[in-house]
């Protein structure tokens, strides 16, 4: 059980815009910057998202994302095949004094 | 650019020891916190430790307190993960990643590829 929620599953067609939800707490995303993770398979994490909404050099403006409150967002427009991964948030937690993760978000394009 | 490639991986029973290295490369290593983070099978990923740039702080999961040990030589750029008493729960990938912060914020800026460590009998 990860201290962060995520849907198991997304899915969209090419072109299509797609949103990832990510819940938390006070003690996380209440308090602390939500981070973004694109995981293709079979290959390391790769950051996609910093500081709630910050894009890392070299990822597409087509990826963005939000946090309001206890709860973050990311967000996918003009979806392309090469964006079939799964997607983690994260972010730090002060209960447990260390970064947590959601279980991830398998986004599917169909 | 940068590089962190780790080592150490293997099949070991359980209450044995492995000791997992990361090598880095393309960046100030000595400059940068460095975390463990783990992904068990068909698991999200967690994180598992970090130590401070210089050594002299360490924090872990609860998971692992007590059996892992998080370690770094900067005069070869490498950390390392003892890890020891493993059980079958400790099955996964393990990543290491560097860290970056912004306003006293962190997060995971690189990630090595991952060795997998397998604890069964």
């Amino acid at each position: 059980q990860s201290v962060l929620t995520q849907p198991p599953s997304a899915s969209g067609t090419p072109g299509q815009r797609v949103t990832i939800s990510c819940s938390g707490s006070s003690s996380n995303i209440g308090s602390h910057t939500v981070n973004w993770y694109q995981k293709l398979p079979g290959t390391a994490p790769k950051l996609l998202m910093y500081s709630n909404n910050q894009r890392p050099s070299g990822v597409p403006d087509r990826f963005s994302a939000s946090k309001s409150g206890t709860s973050a967002s990311l967000a996918i427009s003009g979806l392309q095949s090469e964006d079939e991964a799964d997607y983690y948030c994260a972010a730090w937690d002060d209960s447990l004094n260390g970064p947590v993760f959601g279980g991830g978000t398998k986004l599917t394009v169909l | 650019q940068v590089q962190l490639v780790e080592s150490g991986g293997g099949v070991v029973q359980p209450g044995r020891s492995l000791r997992l290295s990361c090598a880095a490369s393309g960046f100030t290593f000595s400059s940068h916190a460095m975390h463990w983070v783990r992904q068990g099978p068909g698991k999200g990923l967690e994180w598992v430790a970090v130590i401070s740039y210089n050594g002299n702080s360490k924090y872990y999961a609860d998971s692992v307190k007590g059996r892992f040990t998080i370690s770094r030589d900067n005069s070869k750029n490498t950390l390392y993960l003892q890890m020891n008493n493993l059980t079958p729960d400790d099955t996964s990938v393990y990543y290491c990643a560097s860290e970056g912060i912004v306003g006293g914020h962190i997060y995971f800026d690189y990630w090595g590829q991952g060795t997998l460590v397998t604890v069964s009998s």
